[in-house]
């Protein structure tokens, strides 16, 4: 049962525009994170979020920001994308003192 | 930082067989243990977790074996079905309070019928 909803599924832009992703989960966690799966499928950390507070940003370029209206709510904007943000964007979601994170299906962005 | 080795890349086996995949971790402050599995086209989905306080757990057919004096723990998948294939993502993380996963590159496993 899908209780990570991430829109769009997919995205085709072009270099230099700006795009944005919404992540929102009905779990009643309060952490939420973003990571960048690459074509080689591998996974890396952006952003972890606990209560509007950003509690991680792992090196990623100032052209990504995460953005929160409340603690079900986050999504990723991209200022001016490039080549390289090719990726699919997973959203996962925990309950501070667990451990578990549950995961979106996922954004596929392919940028031209 | 924590950096996680997924040895096999890709892996395949007969059904009925059992599959193993090992994952070697470097900090020793790591202490939790997730696998996740990966479906064509789909996000990632909790398989099993093991902690450090312990060095065997079974779900099912589902084993995890952790050795931390190695820093290494593997996933077991015994009896294989084909369902089984796709991708396996092992991770390990801190016990921080917002812990980050760190993943290994992924397994994919087919399973022959």
């Amino acid at each position: 049962e899908t209780a990570v909803f991430q829109t769009p599924n997919y995205h085709v832009t072009q270099v230099g525009n700006e795009v944005s992703f919404n992540c929102k989960q009905t779990l009643g966690h309060d952490t939420m994170y973003w990571y960048k799966q690459d074509s080689k499928k591998l996974l890396k950390i952006m952003f972890s979020y606990n209560n509007k507070q950003l509690i991680v940003n792992e090196t990623v370029p100032r052209r990504f920001s995460p953005q929160s209206s409340d603690k079900a709510h986050l999504n990723l904007r991209i200022k001016s994308v490039e080549p390289e943000d090719s990726a699919v964007y997973l959203c996962a979601s925990t309950q501070r003192g667990h451990y578990e994170q549950y995961f979106g299906p996922g954004t596929r962005l392919t940028v031209l | 930082g924590e950096k996680v080795e997924q040895h096999e890349s890709t892996l395949s086996v007969r059904e009925g067989d059992s599959a193993v995949i090992n994952c070697t971790y470097t900090d020793t402050a790591s202490s939790y243990f997730p696998w996740y599995k990966q479906e064509a086209g789909k996000g990632l989905h909790f398989v099993i977790d093991i902690r450090s306080n312990v060095d065997r757990k079974q779900s099912q057919r589902l084993i995890v074996l952790l050795d931390k004096k190695a820093k290494r723990f593997s996933l077991h998948i015994t009896a294989t079905q084909p369902e089984d294939s796709a991708i396996y993502f092992c991770a390990a993380s801190k016990p921080t309070g917002y812990q980050n996963f760190y993943f290994g590159k992924g397994t994919s496993l087919t399973v022959i019928p």
